[in-house]
């Protein structure tokens, strides 16, 4: 079947303004994820969401950042008041049920912010 | 920084057997894997292993766990250009997050 699917694959904005981020999981996949990736970096943790509900934030760097998940199926991640420093590659991720299941990435938007 | 560390660069002649090595810090980790990177691209499961295991093997590739030094290593036979890429070592903490290492650059030569 289809994998996770990410839009657009590129987003290049200027500083100050409000982007979206979506993400399309693998069908029947309750878990959904959002990472992070820094050049030369690995990636890091943002949100983790079981169904509709976050059940996990800890790792958005201020509240600039929100992410939802209103059905439990597609995810979008909001960045308000973009900076310079946001830019990265956003991954969104899923798994079958999030406890100890494989995560199956997507392959990422690339925020530039100018 | 990563709680889970690697090697940065590695070199290996086509034909020849790569390994990489990684070391993770929290014992409870159920779960330790291992994902290839291709430029531009996403992240790719490559094979994973359950902590109560010390070996696992997948066509070319084989997973060493010693949990005790809590060091993982990825081994992959008769490297191709194809396994041109940057490899990731990954722990899951607390039973659905993981943990990232910096990725290993491996270069295949002719």
């Amino acid at each position: 079947g289809a994998g996770v699917s990410q839009t657009p694959s590129n987003k290049v904005t200027e500083k100050g303004k409000y982007v979206e981020l979506r993400c399309d999981p693998i069908s029947g996949h309750t878990a959904l994820y959002w990472y992070r990736q820094s050049l030369g970096q690995g990636p890091e943790f943002l949100i983790y969401f079981q169904g509709t509900g976050a059940a996990d934030d800890s790792g958005l760097p201020n509240d600039r950042f929100f992410a939802v998940r209103p059905e439990g199926s597609v995810s979008t991640l909001k960045i308000q008041r973009t900076e310079r420093g946001d830019s990265a590659v956003y991954l969104c991720a899923s798994s079958w049920q999030g406890s100890n299941s494989p995560l199956h990435f997507g392959n990422g938007t690339r925020l530039t912010v100018t | 920084g990563e709680d889970v560390e690697q090697s940065l660069f590695l070199s290996v002649r086509e034909g020849d057997s790569s390994v990489i090595n990684c070391t993770y810090t929290d014992s409870s980790s159920t779960y330790l894997y291992w994902y290839k990177q291709e430029p531009g691209a996403g992240l790719q499961l490559l094979t994973y292993i359950f902590s109560n295991m010390d070996m696992k093997q997948d066509q070319r590739l084989t997973v060493l766990l010693n949990k005790k030094d809590k060091h993982l290593s990825l081994r992959i036979a008769d490297t191709q250009t194809g396994d041109s890429a940057i490899y990731f070592c990954a722990e899951m903490l607390d039973d659905y997050k993981l943990s990232f290492g910096a990725g290993t650059t491996v270069t295949v030569r002719a």
